[in-house]
């Protein structure tokens, strides 16, 4: 099957910064890239559905100041947290749409914020 | 919202016996699929079962979709120690676009 590759798998960093996630897809060209968020033991919830060439469209209750998505090219989308507080900490998924309907997923990035 | 909940919340079950998971939604679907997670890693789709499939069967795993109450099961037959993750049903935005609200998950523990 397709690869979608997330990177960094984990990161610790500090109250205050900001924290880059990459999403790409390796083998296959997305012109839509989903964010999601898990919370511990809880199901993902779909933050921002990124297309490519224009702005993200996020989901309700989702700052789309906090959470910057830029859809660059049709292999990359990249999920920056600014000004990270601790109750940014999560586990963030990204999903690719291979246009055939199946979506594939990254293998997600922990985030932890001091 | 979207998110459809699934029940149990957690299973624990000896190996070889059977899982059955069950999902339920709120709004009206093109399909719904289900994914399985490993702790602390990303998803890996199982399934997709149409909005006009009542039954899908895939090796150990078959999926039933009942339209008419919103809810959908799945079934793991001669359960292994390696199907213990945390399963998810999905289900498609009514409007079309493939961007999918997930349930509430079932924990499977599947004890050797």
């Amino acid at each position: 099957g397709a690869v979608v590759s997330q990177h960094p798998s984990r990161v610790i960093c500090k109250s205050g910064t900001s924290v880059k996630i990459e999403c790409r897809s390796l083998d296959f060209q997305a012109t839509t890239m989903f964010w999601y968020r898990q919370f511990p033991k809880q199901s993902l919830m779909l933050m921002a559905t990124s297309n490519e060439g224009s702005k993200a469209t996020y989901e309700q209750g989702v700052e789309k100041d906090k959470f910057l998505i830029n859809h660059a090219s049709l292999t990359l989308s990249t999920l920056t947290v600014t000004s990270a507080h601790p109750e940014d900490s999560s586990f963030y998924i990204c999903s690719a749409d291979q246009r055939a309907g199946e979506l594939f997923f990254g293998e997600g990035s922990r985030l932890t914020v001091l | 919202s979207q998110q459809g909940e699934e029940d149990p919340q957690a299973l624990s079950i000896q190996e070889g016996e059977n899982a059955t998971m069950n999902c339920s939604y709120k709004t009206s679907i093109n399909n719904l699929q289900w994914y399985r997670q490993n702790s602390g890693r990303g998803l890996v789709h199982l399934i997709l079962i149409r909005s006009n499939e009542r039954e899908k069967h895939s090796g150990r795993l078959r999926v039933t979709l009942d339209t008419s109450k919103k809810s959908s099961s799945l079934l793991i037959t001669a359960s292994r120690a390696a199907d213990t993750a945390s399963y998810f049903c999905a289900t498609d935005s009514p409007n079309g676009a493939n961007n999918l609200f997930f349930g509430t998950g079932t924990r499977l523990t599947v004890i050797p």
